[in-house]
């Protein structure tokens, strides 16, 4: 158990709807990262948050948004929902913004459907 | 930008043969190497990492070299067990603080059969 918490662990939805997945990092993490994981895309970085705010952007759809609140757990709102954003959305998060080593934690992921 | 290539999978093994994965890595600074493991069903784990050059990181019988100078960080272990079937995924940050996320290989499914 990595200490990354992720809600709901599944999610059935139509294209076109719009969803929210939670993570609640480690206890004493400030960084929050979203990361998804599909077949023909692999592992891509989405989004950063550290302490709330937004630190860097990967290969994030403009559907797509993300936030930190002050207790420092995240949502990661998908919108306007394609076939194509039907993936393993996962969650981790480190102490630092950015260190040497960086070492990041998984949480154990949504899987998101869309049909 | 920074890129990952490791081998295609599945690697099909026996229980105690000697596993090798193979990672190559482009990158424009100076990178810290890792190398995640993903079990069925679950979450990535940090299995080992190395900062800098002919540092080897090892974990339960894990080890990996970064190697500069053929910018690979391959990962090894002498003898797998069915326990250790599981998709591995090499990859690196840039450690100049200007990108702070991971950079993943495509991911090697390992099988051990017993």
């Amino acid at each position: 158990d990595s200490g990354v918490t992720q809600t709901p662990k599944h999610l059935i939805t139509a294209t076109g709807q719009r969803v929210t997945l939670r993570c609640s990092p480690r206890s004493g993490d400030l960084s929050v990262y979203w990361y998804q994981q599909s077949l023909d895309q692999g592992l891509q970085f989405l989004i950063q948050y550290y302490n709330g705010e937004e630190r860097a952007k990967g290969n994030i759809l403009e559907r797509f948004s993300a936030q930190q609140f002050p207790d420092l757990h995240s949502e990661l709102n998908l919108s306007s929902l394609e076939l194509g954003d039907s993936a393993l959305y996962f969650c981790a998060s480190s102490v630092a913004e950015t260190s040497v080593y960086n070492e990041q934690f998984f949480g154990p992921g949504t899987r998101l459907t869309v049909l | 930008g920074d890129s990952v290539t490791q081998m295609e999978g599945p690697v099909t093994l026996s229980e105690e043969a000697f596993l090798t994965i193979n990672c190559t890595y482009t990158a424009t600074g100076y990178p810290s190497l890792f190398w995640y493991v993903q079990y069925p069903g679950e979450g990535l784990q940090l299995l080992l990492k190395a900062t800098k050059a002919d540092d080897k990181g090892s974990n339960k019988g894990f080890e990996a070299t970064y190697r500069k100078e053929t910018t690979s960080f391959h990962l090894e272990k002498g003898s797998v067990q069915v326990s250790d079937s599981a998709v591995y995924f090499c990859a690196l940050t840039d450690r100049g603080g200007g990108r702070r996320a991971l950079t993943f290989g495509s991911g090697t499914r390992l099988q051990v059969q017993p």
